[in-house]
């Protein structure tokens, strides 16, 4: 599996933009970007994913680079409710759907929301 | 209904004893996971379902045996576990059309093996 890299953390104030970075240099030309989070003693929580294209959702922005070896989480306007743990991860779309959409999470961004 | 439910919540279980995770969901997926979780650290897959068969199991000890009844439910099956096994379970279920790829987590059973 291609494997991503993130800061182990950010911080944030309330009501600011966030830009959370990821990078996935050997990131092969079927795998989409998901970005997951996870808030403190729940589940993991989709938040966006993308394949080559800017996406947006009422979430989120994912934007990916030309070149698809990094991307970039983007909260327009970060909330106390978002500090969290955002994972960045690589789905396999290999054609033999033999990764049957199966996720491997890296260690992740701890994101701090200071009022 | 957009939810996967997991009981119990907590459990406590002695090395010696057998107990059961229990994940349901009612979305119509046909994709479910097991994943373990230890604290501080990132979710690990543990098994992947599709269409009610094992698809994947990453090498888990038969210590943890997984069953799939229906495209509903998913159960862990627990026995002679090691304190070391003691996490939080997630289970999870994935979207197919629009939504393909989309996973929906559940809140998790923290299992603690004395």
């Amino acid at each position: 599996d291609a494997k991503t890299t993130q800061p182990n953390s950010m911080e944030s104030n309330e009501e600011e933009p966030v830009h959370l970075p990821c990078n996935h240099s050997t990131i092969s030309g079927t795998d989409y970007i998901h970005w997951y989070r996870q808030l403190p003693s729940q589940g993991p929580e989709y938040v966006i994913h993308g394949l080559t294209s800017n996406v947006n959702n009422r979430m989120a922005s994912l934007a990916i680079a030309e070149d698809r070896k990094s991307s970039t989480l983007i909260l327009h306007r970060a909330t106390l409710r978002d500090a969290a743990v955002y994972y960045c991860i690589l789905r396999s779309a290999n054609a033999g759907g033999t990764s049957y959409g199966k996720l491997t999470f890296g260690q992740g961004t701890i994101l701090t929301v200071h009022p | 209904d957009t939810e996967v439910t997991q009981t119990p919540k907590h459990l406590v279980m002695g090395m010696t004893n057998k107990k059961s995770l229990k994940c349901e969901q009612h979305m119509g997926h046909r994709a479910m996971y097991w994943y373990k979780q230890k604290a501080k650290k990132p979710p690990e897959l543990m098994f992947v379902y599709s269409y009610e068969k094992l698809s994947i199991n990453e090498s888990v000890p038969s210590r943890f045996s997984p069953e799939c009844p229906n495209s509903s439910l998913l159960n862990l099956h627990l026995h002679a576990l090691q304190p070391e096994d003691s996490a939080l379970y997630l289970c999870a279920s994935r979207a197919g059309g629009t939504r393909r790829g989309e996973q929906f987590f559940g809140p998790g059973t923290r299992l603690t093996v004395l």
